[in-house]
């Protein structure tokens, strides 16, 4: 099956600095990934996606990466606020039934 | 918007016990999903549901089964809870194949003494 990994585990910046999530997946058969931030006690839901036929997404502050040579994608946060101190999921999907997420990153804004 | 529900957000429970955790979402999905988030081990999937009835295990099957006998409500059943079950447990739903976005409901934290 897949095998999603994701750095850094956890992250520090200080506000107005830009904030950078990686991941790397193994199966080339994935064609759909998301991207979830998930708010202290609250549910993961999506903030951007992108499938494999494209190689850059964005969406205001915050955009997404896609190698599908190297297998990795990632997630840039610019201008970060307080508001983005999350924590936040990667996820490859196969086929559109088997979702394999990251392990997480804490993200912390330090205003 | 899609509303996946999780009746339970805290639970309490003993070692030995029977526990259910119930999820409905309202959106008529096929797929459904129970997922176990634990720190620094992300979200771990327990077992899915494409269809009424059917169930397919997911990477931490054991200590656990699963009901579907209605499309719109996926039941994670512990049939003998133990203290390594303590955890949040995160029910999803999505659409059907190829449409990919996964909608979670708001969890159930679960504390096994």
């Amino acid at each position: 099956g897949e095998n999603v990994e994701q750095h850094p585990s956890t992250l520090s910046v200080q506000e107005g600095d830009s904030a950078v999530i990686k991941c790397t997946y193994s199966d080339s058969a994935s064609n759909y990934f998301p991207w979830y931030k998930q708010e202290l006690g609250k549910r993961p839901q999506l903030i951007i996606d992108i499938r494999s036929n494209v190689g850059e997404k964005k969406d205001q502050r915050i955009a997404v990466t896609l190698n599908k040579t190297a297998k990795h994608f990632s997630l840039h946060i610019t201008e970060t606020q307080p508001e983005d101190s999350a924590v936040y999921f990667c996820a490859a999907i196969i086929a559109g039934n088997q979702f394999y997420f990251g392990t997480g990153t804490s993200l912390t804004v330090i205003p | 918007d899609v509303k996946v529900t999780q009746s339970s957000r805290y639970l309490v429970k003993r070692t030995g016990e029977k526990v259910f955790l119930e999820c409905v979402q309202d959106m008529d999905h096929e797929n459904m999903f129970w997922y176990r988030q634990d720190p620094g081990l992300g979200l771990r999937l327990i077992y899915f549901s494409y269809d009424v009835k059917m169930k397919e295990k997911g990477d931490i099957p054991e200590g656990y089964s699963v009901s579907r006998e209605k499309k719109e409500r996926f039941s994670l059943i512990l049939e003998s809870a133990s203290t390594n079950q303590t955890s949040m447990y995160l029910c999803a739903s999505s659409l059907s194949v190829g449409q990919n976005t996964i909608y979670f409901g708001e969890g159930s934290w679960l504390t096994v003494v």
